[in-house]
């Protein structure tokens, strides 16, 4: 069964310094999303993503965040400079298209940890 | 703006016993979608069911059974005769009709199976 998937599983940074998260969704779908939860909290929406553009971002999505699907297949969530609050798990999720019977998938995560 | 409500932050039950998540939800849209997702320890989040607003049947999968009443905007979940593999955060979320179906979750509630 199609899966998305997540590189890295845990990612370690220090302050300040850029990362770039990695995703690779279900191959046909059309909508691609990333989340965040802070350790005990809630998933947060951040952003999704259609037909190369955002279509929606989250006020935590500030312009320390990007993201880009740069060859059809990955998407990418980059924080330029990351601070001690951008510690958190990153969900990657992706779906087939904007029909009432779709649903998100979600990726395994990346843990990141800033220093 | 949409909210998801789970009232219940963490629920202990002994294996065997039947346990009901709640989950209330608010919107001034008709036109929406409820989910649960399932996230274990490892981390995933597993996608359980979907519901769509103009759908009130009720819902029977396996020791699994949701709850969908519009009436007090509630999508609570319940699982029979539980089991330790059932230990768990289990998160509600609410998608309105439109092109980016973003999630709204709710804070989760963390069920714990005893042997």
């Amino acid at each position: 069964e199609p899966e998305v998937t997540q590189t890295p599983s845990h990612q370690v940074t220090q302050m300040g310094q850029e990362v770039i998260l990695r995703c690779v969704p279900i191959s046909n779908h059309l909508y691609f999303y990333w989340y965040r939860q802070i350790l005990g909290q809630k998933v947060e929406f951040l952003v999704s993503f259609y037909n190369n553009e955002i279509s929606e971002k989250s006020e935590i999505f500030d312009d320390q965040f990007s993201v880009e699907r740069p060859d059809g297949s990955n998407f990418t969530l980059k924080i330029r400079s990351t601070k001690l609050e951008d510690s958190a798990m990153y969900f990657c999720a992706s779906r087939r298209g904007a029909g009432r019977t779709d649903t998100q998938y979600f990726g395994p995560g990346t843990r990141l940890t800033v220093l | 703006a949409q909210k998801v409500t789970q009232a219940q932050t963490e629920i202990s039950v002994v294996e065997k016993e039947d346990v009901t998540l709640d989950c209330v939800y608010e919107t001034r849209d008709t036109t929406y979608y409820l989910f649960w997702y399932k996230q274990p320890p490892s981390g995933e989040l597993v996608f359980l069911i979907r519901r769509n607003s103009f759908d009130e049947q009720n819902e029977i999968s396996g020791r699994y059974s949701w709850n969908f009443q519009k009436s007090t905007s509630s999508f609570n979940f319940t699982i029979t005769a539980s089991q330790v593999v059932d230990s768990a955060v289990y998160f509600c979320a609410l998608t309105l009709g439109g092109s980016n179906y973003k999630l709204t979750f709710g804070k989760g509630t963390l069920l714990t199976v005893n042997p």
